[in-house]
């Protein structure tokens, strides 16, 4: 079965740098979630579309932006990159309102160095 | 304010022993809980979820969860663990207020021993 595709796994950037992670949800999952998982934290929430409107705001930095596109796919674009950047990039669809759970993408992980 | 609490930072539990790992919530109105899985390096996996109905859910993996309203709980068990269960563990609510979000425990480390 179609899963959550993030792109890419892995990146490695500098600092002041910039980053865009992109995330293809599941076929007909209408909303999008993007988390960050600090090393050994738990996920936290940052922002989230449904039918390509931003549907809830939650801990992103002013220095990140995130959009969803008419193919449901969304990108995280992140500016400035600080060290404490460096996390683990969950992207997550589901439908609707996602009261029948999410399916989560296997994460980008951002290392700024 | 919404809120799930995951008591325990890691529990070890010898294979073939059954296995609890702890959540309580904290939500006004009736929440919905999830239960995820997330193995090293991965994204989490739906483990189960309690939207309404009878208090013992069933998920994936032989994994079970018991609501609780009057304790405010939602712990996850499973009658016999395997050492293949060790993972981190998550306990989520969601909460139909029109926000599109869960918020999620701080996780509980499972370790089975062999």
């Amino acid at each position: 079965a179609a899963g959550v595709i993030q792109s890419p796994r892995h990146l490695i950037k500098e600092k002041r740098e910039t980053a865009t992670l992109k995330c293809y949800p599941i076929p007909r999952h209408d909303t999008v979630y993007w988390y960050q998982q600090g090393p050994g934290q738990d996920p936290q929430f940052l922002i989230s579309f449904y039918e390509k409107m931003q549907s809830d705001k939650g801990s992103i930095p002013d220095r990140f932006s995130a959009q969803q596109f008419s193919d449901y796919h969304s990108e995280l674009n992140m500016s400035s990159l600080e060290l404490g950047d460096s996390a683990l990039y969950f992207c997550a669809s589901s439908a609707g309102t996602g009261v029948d759970g999410y399916t989560f993408g296997s994460g980008t992980r951002l290392t700024v160095v | 304010a919404q809120s799930v609490a995951q008591p325990e930072d890691q529990v070890n539990v010898a294979e073939g022993n059954p296995l609890t790992v702890k959540c309580t919530y904290s939500v006004s109105g009736n929440p919905y809980l999830f239960w995820y899985v997330q193995y090293p390096n991965r994204g989490l996996q739906f483990l189960l979820k309690y939207i309404t109905g009878d208090n013992l859910v069933k998920g994936s993996y032989g994994f079970e969860a018991e609501f609780n309203k009057s304790q405010t709980s939602f712990h996850l068990k499973k009658p016999s663990a395997l050492v293949s269960d060790s993972a981190l563990y998550f306990c989520a609510v969601h909460h139909l207020s029109g926000t599109y979000k869960y918020i999620f425990g701080t996780g509980t480390r499972l370790k089975v021993l062999a």
